[in-house]
């Protein structure tokens, strides 16, 4: 595609459910990041991978997220236990290498956790 | 470490007059310094940024911004405003040393501009 593009776009689950948020990059970026932005504020990084191995994952609130990118192309964000806390809407950039300049962002999934 | 502030979370500006958003940051490296908008429903897009040589650079649709290390700014302006400009507009941060990815994000400041 032409650009990042994140599925699905709007996510409602009950408390204590389990949740898987895709992202598919554009092709042949390398890096991918994950970042979640609540209301009001602005995107809180999470996750940063360089192929298919975390680079960085200091910004995963605890143990209950978790993120893989097992083919270096597409990633899922995995949520487990969802807490209402963790509503917000969870953002995709890829870029073509690993310095960041160029971070292109999808659309955001809209979590909702009632 | 890195940080933002983006001073005024809205903005009203009339059709036509100079756009001023204001943005602060710290950091223990030289920065590399971003600005993004956010229209409603839309991802971020990258309206320009800051990495090194000319302080002052221009992005998209009339935008520009000038980096300030004496002042630790880095202000997003554009001459005249249009009614597309209505926006939430992010400024953002990174450390340049090799290795650190990661972006870190003001509050935001939503754009108004008044016909």
């Amino acid at each position: 595609g032409a650009g990042v593009s994140q599925t699905p776009s709007n996510k409602v689950t009950e408390k204590g459910k389990y949740v898987e948020l895709r992202c598919d990059p554009i092709s042949g970026h390398t890096a991918l990041y994950w970042y979640r932005q609540s209301l009001g504020q602005g995107p809180e990084f999470l996750i940063y991978f360089q192929g298919t191995g975390a680079a960085d994952d200091s910004g995963l609130p605890n143990d209950r997220f978790f993120a893989v990118r097992p083919e270096g192309s597409v990633s899922t964000l995995k949520i487990q236990r969802t807490e209402r806390g963790d509503s917000a809407v969870y953002l995709c950039a890829s870029s073509p290498k690993g310095d960041n300049t160029e971070a292109f962002f999808g659309q955001g999934t809209r979590l909702t956790v009632v | 470490a890195q940080s933002v502030t983006q001073l005024g979370s809205h903005v009203s500006v009339s059709e036509g007059a100079l756009v001023l958003l204001r943005c602060n940051y710290s950091s223990s490296v030289p920065p590399y310094l971003f600005w993004y908008v956010q229209y409603p429903n839309q991802g971020l897009q990258l309206l320009l940024k800051y990495t090194t040589g000319a302080t002052l650079v221009k992005g998209i649709n009339g935008f520009e911004a000038e980096f300030k290390k004496s002042e630790t700014s880095f202000h997003l302006t554009k001459p005249s405003a249009h009614m597309s400009d209505a926006a939430e507009y992010f400024c953002a941060v990174r450390l340049s040393n090799f290795g650190n990815e990661k972006l870190t994000f003001g509050t935001g400041t939503r754009l108004t501009i008044i016909p």
